[in-house]
């Protein structure tokens, strides 16, 4: 299996900063890395961010966006707004089993 | 859309088994239909998906015991996981995995399922 690490695994930041969490895979993976947000509460269903490493999803405000290809990708949150403050997962789907990361709890300094 | 029903109790050894319903279009598309878990306080672990023909992949570590199948006339597939402990309580997500991005881009809402006599 494909490992998948996060780093830092909790931060704590304020509104407008700018946050950078890292993901690093055991092995190459080209380009399918996926970054996923999930939020506590009624529908804590995970959301897409980015998909293939820096493809922002549908929807998605334009201050996420991702990087990096191969073993080392970023996701960057370029102005911290109140509504991001969530757990933030990256996922390989290069090889199954489509693995995560363990996440990055993002909360309010 | 996609919504999970299922028991919310399972008994050890049991079998657990969830279904999830594709609405707002066919299950027939370039999309895999996946299983994803989430026990309480913890990370996300993928389960298995399907593939409308019934082609599947399953988590290695899962592999014996889990079971996942398609119903192309009612547009929605399942989730059988047997011999279940208390370690298989968890949130149970349905999701698709999308053809072209490759990501898993709908999700259900989940379903909570606890193993407990």
């Amino acid at each position: 299996d494909i490992q998948m690490t996060q780093s830092p695994s909790s931060l704590s930041a304020s509104v407008g900063d700018r946050v950078t969490i890292t993901c690093r895979a055991s092995q190459t993976i080209d380009i399918y890395l996926n970054w996923y947000q999930q939020k506590p509460g009624k529908s804590p269903n995970p959301k897409v961010l980015i998909y293939s490493g820096s493809s922002v999803n549908n929807g998605v405000p334009s201050r996420f966006s991702g990087s990096g290809s191969g073993t080392d990708f970023t996701l960057t949150i370029s102005s911290l707004q109140p509504e991001d403050f969530a757990t933030y997962y990256c996922q390989q789907t290069y090889r199954s089993p489509f693995t995560f990361g363990p996440g990055t709890k993002v909360d309010i300094k | 859309q996609l919504q999970e029903s299922g028991p919310g109790l399972v008994k050890p050894s049991g079998t657990l088994s969830l279904t999830c319903v594709v609405s707002g279009g066919s299950i027939i598309n370039s999309n895999w239909w996946t299983w994803v878990r989430q026990a309480p306080g913890t990370g996300l672990e993928w389960i298995g998906e399907i593939y409308h023909n019934g082609n599947t992949n399953y988590s290695p570590s899962l592999n014996s015991r889990v079971s996942i199948s398609v119903d192309k006339s009612k547009n929605q597939f399942s989730l059988k996981l047997n011999s279940v402990t208390a370690a298989d309580t968890a949130m149970y997500y349905c999701a698709s995995r999308h053809g072209a991005k490759n990501a898993f881009d709908v999700w259900g809402q989940g379903t909570m399922v606890t193993v407990s006599s």
